[in-house]
């Protein structure tokens, strides 16, 4: 299994600005998962952090506005910048298990609501 | 990855039996389809994985048929709290990126 914390579990931030969600795994991963879920929607890929290189972001998700860290094997963060009320959503992390069982583990999300 | 396809929500009276189906006509040979659960302000849980025929556990029932085109989850004698989102995904099962479809978002009724 893996247990994940993400950093703020919530937020109410202004138009214009930035905010970084942290994510920290109890165990070393390779890929960490970054998602966003809009309100009601369903779960949006944003890009996969790899430990020593750079993200790889899905279509219509681009690194200026999404910057990733990924300093070591069990810590991530995400930064949302220039903040507008469409970025409004909740974000999770997510990795695989250690034992490759075939199972995503979320964390709890941290949801974000823009002003 | 392969698409997948389910009902948008499903309703059904606490004690019944519920199945929701999945479509995932486009398959690859070496994926999987797992199930999630999602209650509000959670992540996505897993609920059950299998490759073909059947598969039981202690939340589920996972039928696949011979062509693996489709699945069902199959959750007996439903309960208010599985009032939730249900994901069906085909993925090869690990160490790769996951796309998550529409979800069947299940109404338990007392």
């Amino acid at each position: 299994s893996a247990v994940i914390s993400q950093k703020p579990s919530r937020d109410i931030c202004q138009r214009g600005t930035s905010l970084t969600i942290q994510c920290q795994v109890d165990s070393q991963v390779t890929m960490m998962f970054w998602y966003r879920q809009q309100p009601g929607q369903s779960l949006t890929l944003i890009a996969t952090a790899n430990q020593g290189s750079e993200a790889t972001y899905e279509s219509g998700f681009v690194i200026d506005k999404f910057p990733i860290s990924r300093p070591n094997l069990t810590f991530s963060t995400l930064t949302v910048s220039n903040m507008s009320p469409e970025d409004s959503s909740i974000y999770l992390c997510s990795v695989w298990g250690v034992v490759n069982t075939g199972e995503l583990f979320f964390g709890e999300g941290s949801r974000l609501t823009v002003l | 990855l392969a698409k997948t396809t389910q009902p948008i929500s499903m309703d059904s009276y606490e004690g019944q039996e519920v199945n929701i189906t999945c479509s995932h006509n486009n398959i690859a040979t070496n994926d999987y389809i797992t199930w999630y659960q999602q209650f509000p302000s959670q992540g996505p849980r897993f609920i059950i994985q299998g490759y073909k025929t059947k598969v039981t556990n202690e939340v589920a029932s996972l039928f696949i048929p011979a062509d693996r085109k489709s699945s069902t989850l199959s959750l007996p004698r439903v309960s208010l709290s599985d009032t939730a989102v249900y994901y069906c995904l085909a993925d090869s099962g690990g160490y790769q990126k996951v796309t998550f479809g529409t979800g069947t978002k299940l109404q338990v009724i007392p």
